[in-house]
């Protein structure tokens, strides 16, 4: 079974706080993705990473960068926390088309 | 980016009832997928479907690839309490991997025992 593994399941963030949120996938695959969810507004993607280092913007990037320095790590970085990024954070890695995803980051900015 | 329209919105059933819920698109895809997802847990992949009119089934779960590739049904038979849930449909437009996957915006499932 593939294993995708989110760092932490609750996060509470300060406004202006640089925050990191990481995932861990055991399976070598190359693409990995960021999304988050909000109720009424369902998945949107944040970014994507097709292969190490790189990286391609998904469709509401502002505010966010991400990271691949590893094959089995993508990490989303807010660099500066605001409240409207408080939400539940998904991480995703793919093969054969489908997506598996982490069990979330229910992220809180106060 | 575009959504996909999956419908209903909201299912209220009691146990034991058969369920049926689908997904349309004005746009063709290759890929269907089905996911479930349970409260504060990340979604889980439940059927994938990659051929047009395909039928697949996982337990008690059907779903099929529709002729056109614009739209994907989903069944559930014999319903029980352990089915509540998200339920949400995936496209695929390209048959490579690199590619985004579009969501419907779910399917809320109660049963009733």
């Amino acid at each position: 079974d593939v294993k995708v593994t989110q760092s932490s399941r609750y996060l509470v963030k300060r406004t202006g706080e640089k925050v990191f949120l990481e995932c861990v996938q055991d399976m070598d695959h190359e693409n990995m993705f960021w999304y988050r969810q909000d109720p009424g507004l369902g998945l949107r993607l944040i970014y994507f990473s097709y292969d190490v280092k790189m990286k391609e913007k998904g469709d509401i990037p502002e505010g966010y960068s991400v990271s691949r320095e590893k094959k089995e790590r993508f990490s989303l970085i807010l660099e500066s926390a605001s409240t409207n990024q408080t939400s539940m954070y998904l991480c995703a890695s793919q093969f054969g088309g489908a997506l598996h995803f982490g069990n979330g980051t229910r992220l809180t900015v106060t | 980016g575009q959504q996909l329209n999956q419908s209903p919105q909201s299912m209220f059933i009691q146990e034991g009832e058969d369920v049926s819920m689908n997904c349309t698109s004005s746009s063709i895809f290759n890929t269907w997928l089905w996911y479930k997802q349970d409260p504060g847990e990340g979604p889980v992949l439940l059927i994938a479907l990659y051929k047009a009119g395909e039928l697949t089934s996982n337990g008690r779960l059907t779903a099929q690839f529709g002729i056109t590739r614009k739209d994907s049904f989903l069944n559930i038979s014999a319903s029980i309490p352990s089915d509540v849930g998200i339920y949400f449909c995936a496209g695929q437009r390209s048959g490579g991997s690199n590619y985004k996957l579009t969501f419907g915006k779910g399917t809320l499932l109660t049963v009733n025992p």
